[in-house]
């Protein structure tokens, strides 16, 4: 089960920031907070990952704050190619290392 | 580099017909190897996961089952399929805990 909340739908103007929030209250100290998106009839596209630190890569930026009960990924220049289905996963850590999806945050960039 | 592959990219298969699709992963040995359907407009899934040959997990009771034959090959089938069977199925591989995990684009399956 999806241990993530997120917001269902978020716009964002072309060429601003977009701040995509999500809880996960829940979460262990080994347990690592991972974002993907998903284009329409598309397999999902990592994004970003991380533990306990921020992290930074060519697509994104990923803030978890220090209690690590919440995180913020941030697309810092939005495009219209950037507009999809944003899910954040919180990975199980165990043999499996799971991922499970909880229902994401429809991101609409408009221009 | 990986890649994973997986087929046929849509399906039409008639109530009561059996099924298999297919996914094998390339260029790393040993993954763990994950089965996942989006029925229209929902979210992703999990339906089984593999660590190892012949290895599977069940994640939720249903119509489907799953076998890794070999380290880097997915297979999921049905004996017969019912409608509620339709939905987009996606195979994924993963390494460690702390590395991502990488899916196929998908199989589009609609049960008529």
């Amino acid at each position: 089960d999806a241990k993530t909340t997120q917001p269902p739908s978020m716009d964002c103007a072309e060429g601003r920031a977009a701040n995509l929030p999500c809880n996960h209250s829940t979460i262990s100290g080994n347990e690592y907070v991972y974002w993907y998106r998903q284009i329409h009839s598309q397999g999902p596209q990592y994004i970003i990952h991380g533990l306990k630190n921020n992290e930074t890569n060519e697509m994104a930026s990923l803030i978890i704050t220090e209690d690590r009960k919440s995180s913020t990924l941030i697309l810092p220049h939005a495009t219209l190619r950037d507009t999809a289905v944003y899910y954040c996963i919180v990975r199980i850590t165990n043999t499996g290392n799971q991922f499970y999806f909880g229902t994401g945050t429809s991101l609409t960039v408009i221009p | 580099s990986q890649t994973i592959h997986q087929w046929p990219a849509t399906l039409v298969q008639p109530v009561g017909s059996p099924l298999s699709l297919e996914c094998t992963v390339e260029g790393t040995s040993n993954p763990n190897l994950y089965w996942y359907r989006q029925a229209a407009g929902r979210g992703l899934q999990l339906l089984f996961y593999s660590v190892g040959i012949g290895q599977i997990s069940s994640e939720v009771p249903q119509n489907l089952s799953a076998s890794r034959p070999q380290d880097r090959q997915f297979i999921l089938s049905s004996k017969k399929l019912l409608l509620s069977d339709s939905g987009f199925y996606l195979c994924a591989w993963s390494v460690r805990q702390d590395t991502e995990a990488f899916f196929g684009q998908g199989t589009r399956l609609t049960v008529v």
